[in-house]
């Protein structure tokens, strides 16, 4: 256990439906990452957090999809219209903003869109 | 980031030790080389990093070469818990802006009893 939770673990949905994930990353980091996982590819960066701000999103992150971290703490990511290609392992990470920058995940959310 | 190369699969008996590969040729000199390991349904777990001298934790040591073109992750007793997929990843420092991890292909490492 590193210390970041997520929630739900595992999410069903059916295609065309929204859905929400939560990441409580540990207390003192300010920095708050999340990743997609297909099988078997490594992960790849959806988008990160500073703080409340979003600093960086990837061409991955189509208009479909938002994070949001309103008190720089927990974070959430919204995939909206769901489809079948959504289906991934969600991964979030949180790292200290100063130090050695490591990045410690959580155990990620599987989505699958029927 | 530069590209890191390893090779896809391997396989180690249990007490031995486990070496594990990556070349990364077109490292920069502000570069540094990060280790995590992704084991079954589990988020990546960060293991070691170093920018050039050897470094050495509690799980594992870092062996880069001279030159900083590859590198080799040692697990010097591996067990049956050490069966997971192993990335090589070279970034600058998060300070110096990088702070996305970009993860390649990975190693799969098998642990035999």
């Amino acid at each position: 256990d590193t210390g970041v939770s997520q929630d739900p673990r595992h999410k069903i949905t059916k295609r065309g439906q929204n859905v929400t994930f939560r990441c409580d990353p540990i207390s003192e980091h300010n920095r708050l990452y999340w990743y997609r996982q297909t099988l078997g590819q490594g992960p790849e960066f959806l988008t990160y957090f500073q703080n409340e701000a979003q600093l960086e999103k990837s061409r991955l992150l189509s208009d479909r999809f938002s994070a949001e971290r309103p008190k720089g703490s927990f974070s959430t990511l919204e995939i909206q219209r769901t489809e079948q290609g959504d289906s991934a392992m969600y991964l979030c990470a949180s790292s200290l903003a100063a130090g050695s920058y490591e990045q410690y995940f959580g155990p990620g959310t599987r989505l699958t869109v029927t | 980031d530069a590209k890191t190369t390893q090779p896809p699969s391997m396989d180690c008996a249990e007490g031995r030790a486990a070496n594990l590969p990556c070349n990364h040729s077109t490292i920069s000199g502000n570069e540094y080389v990060y280790w995590y390991r992704q084991i079954h349904s589990q988020g990546p777990q960060y293991i070691i990093h170093g920018l050039k001298n050897n470094e050495t934790n509690e799980m594992a040591s870092l062996i880069i070469t001279e030159d900083r073109k590859s590198s080799t992750l040692i697990l010097p007793h591996a067990t049956l818990r050490d069966t997971a997929v192993y990335y090589c990843i070279v970034r600058v420092a998060a300070y110096q802006g990088a702070q996305k991890l970009v993860f390649g292909q990975g190693t799969r490492l098998t642990i035999n009893p």
